[in-house]
Formats: structure tokens, sequence, C-alpha cells
């Protein structure tokens, strides 16, 4: 099945720790994309990579890092320096062309602090 | 700072009538208009797409787009319990692939 796989679909963080989040898609997507939903708010973009090797901070970057490695996999690590990560996390990708801008999602990381 | 606006709700509609969710958007150079159901507590997904004025139909639903001012609206005919969730619209620029999202619009299709 093509998609896009996030994990781990709940995670902790204590105090002081760095957590990755996972996301791989297998649509051959270009870009990808992070996004942060609180409760209630709409989505707020992270990060996001329209190729391989290349990433640009989206609004909220601060106290989060991305690597872009392989075209598949697009990685999120949320660093201690956030000091607020209890959030819902969305991986998105998108094409090229015309439908370039349509962006389908994972089913999310629901990110908790112990 | 782009902005999209919703109104968050609830709306409430009676089953089978029509929805009427409206979005309106700040930047005049946006090309492309998305809306996104999302349930709670899951991702969000795809609804519509339109990238031009007028009406654009599929099933039940149908976006309209009024470039001039600034608004895109879905319509939700027939509306049934499983369509109570949150709608996202988000808009997109054209100049990038990023999207901007409005914070949403819940819905609630009441018996």
């Amino acid at each position: 099945d093509g998609g896009i796989t996030q994990s781990p679909k709940y995670l902790f963080r204590k105090e002081g720790q760095n957590v990755t989040l996972s996301c791989e898609q297998n649509l051959n997507h270009d870009a990808m994309y992070w996004y942060r939903q609180d409760p209630g708010q709409g989505l707020r973009l992270i990060y996001y990579s329209q190729i391989v090797n290349d990433f640009q901070k989206g609004d909220i970057a601060e106290g989060y890092s991305v690597s872009r490695e392989k075209k598949e996999s697009f990685p999120l690590t949320v660093t201690s320096a956030q000091k607020n990560p209890t959030a819902f996390y969305l991986c998105a990708s998108s094409a090229r062309g015309r439908a370039k801008n349509i962006q389908y999602f994972g089913a999310g990381t629901r990110l908790s602090v112990l | 700072q782009k902005e999209v606006e919703q109104n968050s709700g609830p709306l409430s509609v009676p089953e089978g009538a029509i929805a009427s969710l409206n979005c309106t958007y700040s930047d005049r150079g946006s090309q492309s208009f998305f809306w996104y159901r999302q349930y709670s507590g899951k991702s969000p997904e795809l609804i519509m797409s339109i990238y031009s004025n007028g009406d654009k139909e599929d099933g039940r639903f149908t976006a309209q787009l009024n470039k001039a001012s600034q608004y895109v609206s879905l319509l939700i005919r027939d509306s049934q319990p499983s369509d109570s969730a949150t709608y996202l619209c988000a808009v997109n620029d054209g100049t990038a692939s990023k999207l901007t999202f409005g914070t949403g619009t819940r819905l609630q299709v009441t018996l």
C-alpha cells in the first residue's frame, strides 16, 4: 500500500530529553512537511523539504531539527530546547506538477511530556 | 503574515440538510485551495481541491471559489452524521509548496 507512515503513534518525553519522530513515505513524493497541531488549533508548519539534502524552517522551527538524507524519509527531532512539546505532530508529503500542492498526511504522532 | 480565517463553530445542521462552510484568505496571490476533513484524534484527509473561480462538484461536496472576494466555501449536501468532523481550509500562494491552514470549523450533523 502506498502511503505515509509515522511512528511511533504515541511518544513520551522526559525533561531534558531529545526525541525523534519518524516519517516514511512510499509515494515517490519530492516534498515533505512537519506540522504541529495543538488542541482546537489549526496546523502550524515546523519544517519542510522540497528535495533531498535541503530543508527550510517553517513558522515555528525553534526547538526542532530535521534531516532529509533520503527521498523517502524526513525525521523530526524535538530537542530539549522545545519547552512545550506536547502536541499532535503530523507529517505530510506532496508531488511535483499540477498536483504539487496537494499534501497527504500520515496518521500522526501524539507527543506528551512525563 | 498570510492568514486564513474560518469560523470555529460548532456549526450544527440536521441530517439531510445542506452544510455551508466558509473560509477567507488574506493573500491575493493565492493559487490553490483545499478542504480537508479531520475526525477527532485523526489526521486530516483531503476532500476537495479547487484552483479557478467557480464551483467544483464531487459527489455530495461542492467547493466554491471567488478570488475577487477572497473566499472559498464548501457545501455538503444531504449531510450525514458521519460528516461530523472539523473541516480545515488550506491555501497555497503558488510560489512555494507551503500551505497555510485555517483553524477549522467543527461541523455537527444532528439526527
